[in-house]
């Protein structure tokens, strides 16, 4: 089946550095990819949807310029946290529409410390 | 765009079959319904989705109810494994996001 790589699983920064997360479509070419963030005993947040080759659209309230993201090939999309602050600290999560049956898969997530 | 509900939680005996249900009461006529799960600290891994019709596969069924308003999924024989939040998801519009509603915490038990 399609499978979504993310890395790293975890890290910890420290305030006022920039973070990237990177996702990897390992066996499938993903045209469209979404980065979600994940508070604690929270569901899951929609922040962007990544698109090879162009800009990402942010849902609302969602600051571009402190998550950048980059989809510059159909198997890699990045997402930049930059000036990073405790309250960046989150599990960062990415998914990529899959072929087939699928429809959807997600990596495994980024966890996010910010000291 | 679709919303939906569900109960926060739920427990369920080992062994078992868990009947997890979902209101879509909006849903549109070309919207999926998509079922996921989390279990803690990992990513949502894809358990069915569906558009009308029954659907069954390795890890679970799903009824869909004729007018599309509710759907079930059944996890035939829970395990403890199977111990983790369940979200039922109606996709967004023509822009293809899923967005995520509280979900139900299952929790199996021996």
């Amino acid at each position: 089946g399609a499978v979504v790589s993310q890395h790293p699983s975890r890290v910890i920064c420290k305030s006022g550095t920039s973070v990237k997360i990177e996702c990897r479509s390992l066996d499938f070419q993903a045209t469209t990819m979404f980065w979600y963030r994940q508070f604690p005993k929270q569901s899951l947040m929609l922040m962007a949807t990544s698109n090879e080759g162009s800009k990402a659209t942010y849902e609302q309230g969602v600051e571009k310029d402190k998550f950048l993201i980059n989809h510059a090939s159909l198997t890699l999309s990045t997402l930049t946290v930059t000036s990073a602050h405790p309250e960046d600290s989150s599990f960062y999560i990415c998914s990529a529409r899959s072929p087939g049956a699928y429809g959807y898969t997600f990596g495994s997530g980024t966890r996010l410390t910010v000291v | 765009d679709a919303k939906t509900t569900q109960p926060p939680s739920m427990d369920c005996a080992e062994g078992r079959a868990a009947n997890l249900p979902c209101n879509h009461s909006t849903i549109s006529g070309n919207e999926y319904v998509y079922w996921y799960r989390q279990i803690h600290s990992q990513g949502p891994q894809y358990i069915i989705h569906g558009l009308k019709n029954n659907e069954t596969n390795e890890m679970a069924s799903l009824i869909i109810t004729e007018d599309r308003k509710s759907s079930t999924l059944i996890l035939p024989h829970a395990t403890l494994r199977d111990t983790a939040v369940y979200y039922c998801i109606v996709r967004v519009g023509t822009d293809y996001k899923l967005s995520f509603g509280a979900g139900t915490t299952v929790t199996v038990r021996a």
